[in-house]
């Protein structure tokens, strides 16, 4: 079944216990991206990745880094995570940039 | 700067009630256009595009929307909506050969279908 499949789902943590978000497709997609979404303010862009070792900045990177050494794997990692980092983020993969994004099934993080 | 607005915040319909929700976007260039459907608790799917041709698109679930170029306008419509239609709509824009900023999502909108 063609997926994009976030570890963990749910996470609390305390701020600046450094974390890591896992994203894996198994669609051998190019275009991989995060998003947080926060209510009335929709989903933003984190970090976008057209290719292997190929990443940029989205709307909103600050506190975030990603890295991308294999296609199907895109983690999201949180240095040192504040409570303001407290959102719902998705990863979503494309086969290529512009076309259809397929998401991820969200990971709910609380930073205390 | 880009941006997706969408009309409204929250819609409250009563079963077999005609929908239309609004989407408008701010990049005057070429754009592919989307709306994503998120039902409580689960990710975005999504509901249909538009890329080029036939300005009126059909998608799953009896939804179908409306692209207007002079208004720069990519509406929403489903002729009776169900209790199950309960979810947040996004409607998101994407440059047609852009090579930096991919989905630009906007706000939501939560439609609430009473049985």
């Amino acid at each position: 079944e063609a997926q994009v499949t976030q570890n963990p789902r749910y996470l609390i943590t305390v701020t600046g216990k450094k974390l890591t978000v896992t994203c894996s497709q198994n669609m051998n997609h190019e275009y991989m991206s995060w998003y947080r979404q926060d209510p009335g303010l929709g989903l933003r862009q984190i970090y976008y990745s057209m290719n292997v070792e190929v990443t940029d900045k989205g709307d909103v990177p600050e506190g975030y880094k990603v890295s991308r050494k294999e296609k199907r794997n895109f983690p999201l990692i949180l240095e040192s995570p504040s409570p303001n980092q407290t959102s719902l983020y998705f990863c979503a993969s494309s086969v290529e940039l512009n076309t259809e994004a397929f998401f991820g099934q969200g990971t709910r993080l609380t930073v205390v | 700067a880009q941006s997706v607005s969408q009309h409204n915040h929250h819609v409250i319909l009563s079963e077999a009630a005609s929908l239309e929700l609004g989407c408008n976007y701010s990049y005057g260039g070429t754009v592919n256009l989307f709306w994503y459907v998120q039902y409580p608790g689960q990710h975005l799917q999504l509901l249909l595009k538009y890329f080029s041709g036939d300005p009126l698109v059909k998608g799953i679930k009896g939804f179908e929307a409306e692209f207007i170029k002079s208004k720069f306008s990519f509406n929403l419509r489903k002729p009776s909506v169900q209790w199950s239609d309960t979810a947040e709509y996004f409607c998101a824009v994407t440059r047609g050969n852009n090579y930096g900023q991919n989905f630009v999502f906007g706000p939501g909108t939560r439609l609430s279908v009473l049985p």
